[in-house]
């Protein structure tokens, strides 16, 4: 059964930083391209990173460009999100997805509160 | 620019029909799409993809009530013999080289 299993969230003040981990099992991690995705309260589905299978294609959305770090570690299985200069408007949930050319599996979430 | 349109909102009566549309922008017209539920309070669920053919791959255990079609730019989710439990949030997303777009999603109401 394929599982995805984030952590990491929680209450950060404004730029402040904070990693987001995503434990995959039940698949070889290691073929699959992944996603970060969020959804801020009451909004839709934004996209915010994509890394390929072997770390040599990442992509960001322009709201977390330059801010945000996707990286992956095939070896433990584990996808991460490093997150600095965090705003208020990055408040959302987080979650990590897996990519067959659309995403087909998705994480649980972890909660992300930008807030002094 | 790679764009996904859908109407905000959409009902229909428990038991009947009901379709979803998805938009794409001009010039992807032959983009294939995913379509995902998202329930209240929940994370969202893998539907199916769909390609420009109208050809669809189903996500593990989703019932074939749900079905997809697809008539040049327009990708569509269909529910049929609709349940209490499908009143939920229903996105579509793609992929082409880039980041990966949403449509800005529709919310089904079950009457």
């Amino acid at each position: 059964e394929v599982q995805l299993v984030e952590s990491g969230g929680g209450l950060v003040q404004p730029g402040g930083s904070l990693r987001l981990s995503c434990a995959a099992s039940g698949f070889t991690f290691s073929t699959y391209n992944m996603n970060w995705v969020r959804q801020a309260p009451g909004k839709g589905l934004e996209c915010i990173s994509y890394i390929n299978s072997r770390s040599t294609t990442i992509y960001y959305a322009d709201s977390v460009k330059g801010r945000f770090t996707v990286s992956r570690d095939n070896a433990k299985n584990s996808l991460y999100l490093q997150m600095n200069s965090l705003r208020a408007e990055d408040t959302a949930v987080y979650y990590c997805a897996r990519v067959d050319y659309a995403i087909d599996y998705w994480g649980q979430g972890t909660l992300v509160t930008v807030s002094s | 620019q790679l764009v996904l349109t859908q109407s905000p909102s959409a009902s229909a009566s428990l038991g009947a029909s009901v379709n979803l549309s998805c938009t794409l922008s001009s010039g992807h017209n032959n983009y294939a799409i995913a379509w995902h539920q998202q329930r209240p309070e929940k994370g969202p669920r893998y539907l199916m993809r769909l390609n420009n053919d109208g050809s669809h791959r189903r996500g593990d255990g989703i019932p074939d009530r749900f079905s997809g079609s697809s008539s040049g730019a327009e990708r569509y989710l269909t529910i049929s013999s609709l349940q209490s439990e499908d009143e939920a949030d229903y996105y579509c997303q793609t992929w082409g080289t880039g980041i990966h777009v949403f449509g800005g999603g529709t919310k089904l109401t079950v009457l």
